[in-house]
Parts: C-alpha cells; sequence; structure tokens
C-alpha cells in the first residue's frame, strides 16, 4: 500500500496568523494530488487538484504549492481566519491505478480569534 | 439542487447483524466509492466502481460487499465478517473518464455503532 503522509497531524494558531502544512507522497508514478478541506459536521469539499511539477493554485487566502520529483505538496493558509478551521485532506493518484485516491491522514487546523 | 445523499445518518446494529448504507447520486458521475474513517486516521478505500455493473475491491475489502446495479446508486453492505465494522462510512462520486484526476464529491456520511 502506497504511503501518504501528513504533517503536522494538528495546528493551533491565533487569527491572523499564516500557516502551512505538507503533504508527503510517492515520487515515483505520480498521476495527480488533490486537497480537501473538511469541516465538522460537512462533507470534505476539494480545494485543488493538482497534476504538474511546479504547479500553484490559490483560492482567496489558501494557496498550494506541488513538486512531484521529490514528492511533497504544501498548503499556505495566508491570515487565518476561524472559518479556516477544518481538517486539511491531501490525497494522491499514482499512474498505475488511476481509478482510486490514497489519503493522507489530514491536519486539523484550529484558529482561535 | 445536485449532490449524494447517504442514509441513514446515524445507524445502530447488534453484533452479527448485517447492515447495508445507502448511497445516492444525481450528478450524473460514472465513479462512486466507499471509504472509512477511523479515529486518527485518513479515508480508507473500501470498495469502488467505475462503471455500472462493476466494481473493484479497495485497501480494506474484507468484510465488506457491494453491487452498483444503476449509475446513481452504490450501497454497501457491512457483513458479520467484518470484525471492527464501528466507523464512520463516507460515499463520493467524481466524473470518470480519460481524466480520472477528477475531483471527488462526498456525501454527508453514516456513523455505524455495532454494539
Amino acid at each position: 500500500i502506497l504511503n501518504v503522509e501528513q504533517s503536522p497531524q494538528s495546528l493551533h494558531v491565533q487569527e491572523g496568523d499564516s500557516t502551512n502544512f505538507t503533504c508527503s507522497f510517492p515520487s515515483s508514478n505520480f498521476y495527480a494530488l488533490h486537497w480537501y478541506r473538511w469541516e465538522t459536521a460537512k462533507s470534505p469539499e476539494a480545494l485543488f487538484v493538482m497534476t504538474l511539477n511546479g504547479d500553484e493554485k490559490k483560492k482567496g487566502r489558501i494557496s498550494a504549492t506541488l513538486n512531484t520529483k521529490e514528492g511533497y505538496s504544501y498548503l499556505y493558509i495566508k491570515g487565518s481566519q476561524p472559518e479556516d478551521s477544518a481538517t486539511y485532506l491531501c490525497a494522491f493518484i499514482g499512474s498505475s491505478n488511476t481509478g482510486k485516491l490514497i489519503f493522507g491522514q489530514g491536519t486539523t487546523l484550529q484558529v482561535k480569534p | 439542487d445536485g449532490g449524494i445523499t447517504q442514509s441513514p445518518k446515524y445507524l445502530f446494529r447488534k453484533e452479527g447483524q448485517n447492515v447495508t448504507l445507502s448511497c445516492e447520486q444525481n450528478l450524473n458521475h460514472d465513479a462512486m466509492y466507499w471509504y472509512r474513517q477511523d479515529p486518527g486516521q485518513g479515508l480508507r478505500l473500501i470498495y469502488y466502481s467505475q462503471i455500472v455493473n462493476d466494481f473493484q475491491k479497495g485497501d480494506i475489502a474484507e468484510g465488506y460487499s457491494v453491487s452498483r446495479e444503476k449509475k446513481e446508486s452504490f450501497p454497501l453492505t457491512v457483513t458479520s465478517a467484518q470484525k471492527n465494522p464501528t466507523a464512520f462510512y463516507l460515499c463520493a462520486s467524481t466524473i470518470s473518464g480519460p481524466l480520472s484526476y477528477n475531483e471527488q464529491f462526498f456525501g454527508p456520511g453514516t456513523r455505524l455503532t455495532v454494539l
């Protein structure tokens, strides 16, 4: 089973702080990487789908970068707000089986007002 | 509104009983997935189906069964052979096809507790 690791497991920041998390995945046989946000009592929602080495994606205050050669992706949140509190999941798709996602265990962010 | 529905939200069953979790989507998606979440772990794939009348085992298929008789429906049966069935179950779907890196859309989940 391929391994996808996320760090840190949890994070507590103050409102206004900027923060970032890491997703590590196998650098060989890369096909795509997804980032999802999962708020309490809601369903996970896609933030980004990344496919190319060097990809940078942005949605409001949240952005992500991708390095497929070394097998990592960073998710950045600029000026964290309480509504950013959620679990952030990354999911790897390998070229040997493009039908399935392999999820990391998630990073849980708590933003204190 | 288009989306994925799962029912029920909470389910309690006695040990040794089979139970079926419902998942329906009206997004016209070809591919559907079942995941399980346990505390401190990521989503683990149980079964997935990329087309009607076809499905594949995921990483933790033992003790589970599925069917895909209709495009919009992908029910999951948790059998008595599943040794630790108490968990949170999520269903998802996506557009399939050549560009199969498309984002997945998730249902609200079913929390199953086996007493």
